[in-house]
């Protein structure tokens, strides 16, 4: 099985911060990556896929890079509605797998 | 709009059986494939099964291989999850998702918002 590896597992930071998260596979995964944002005792929701293209409907402030193992989300401007729960994941094959979670919290 | 809403979850004992379901509206069911995917309570989340938009594939995660048998009624517009022969590891929010299309290779757009599963004697 492929392993997702996040970092940090948590970060503080305030509103209009640039925030960068960090995303690692065991393995070349192409770009077969995607972000996703989760808030408590909510759905997750799908932020970005082959690791750089938004969902439609999600803030420009949102970007993806990356390809084979290292991958990054950014938040170029936190804003109150961002802090939350984001996982990226793998889909270049079975099972799917997901990072642990990076948790943003309010400074 | 796109819709999924699950249902079924509950209290059940260890080695019980229970049904999930997920009732799919605001889109096309049939030409979707869908994804089951849970979360235990505090914890990540953990890819369960898929099954193509025409029922002729299914995939599992090891730890519900034999257990747990994914389906789907498009005349219902109804995806399924029957899990038998539960523990106490299977507690968690199971979640149904659509697969996106836009990519060859399986991962999610749309999202319902979660069925509590708990197992416990």
């Amino acid at each position: 099985d492929i392993q997702m590896t996040q970092s940090p597992s948590s970060l503080s930071a305030s509103v209009g911060d640039r925030v960068t998260i960090t995303c690692r596979a065991s393995q070349d995964i192409s770009n077969y990556l995607a972000w996703f944002q989760q808030k408590p005792g909510k759905a997750p929701k799908s932020l970005i896929y082959a690791a750089s293209t938004l969902h439609s409907g999600v803030p420009s402030r949102f970007s993806g890079s990356g390809s084979g193992t290292d991958f990054t989300l950014t938040i170029s401007s936190l804003q109150p509605e961002d802090f939350a729960t984001y996982f990226c994941q793998q889909y270049n094959g079975y099972p799917l797998t997901f990072g642990g979670g990076t948790k943003v919290e309010i400074k | 709009q796109v819709q999924l809403v699950e249902s079924g979850g509950g209290v059940v004992q260890p080695g019980r059986s229970l049904r999930l379901s997920c009732a799919a509206s605001g889109f096309s069911f049939s030409t979707y494939a869908m994804h089951w995917v849970r979360q235990a309570p505090g914890k990540g989340l953990e890819w369960v099964a898929v099954l193509s938009y025409d029922a002729s594939l299914k995939y599992y995660a090891d730890s519900v291989k034999g257990r747990f048998t994914i389906s789907r009624d498009t005349s219902k517009n109804t995806l399924y999850l029957q899990m038998n022969s539960l523990r106490t590891e299977d507690t968690a929010v199971y979640y149904c998702a659509r697969d996106l299309k836009e990519e060859t290779r399986p991962t999610f757009d749309f999202w319902g918002q979660g069925t509590l599963v708990t197992v416990s004697s």
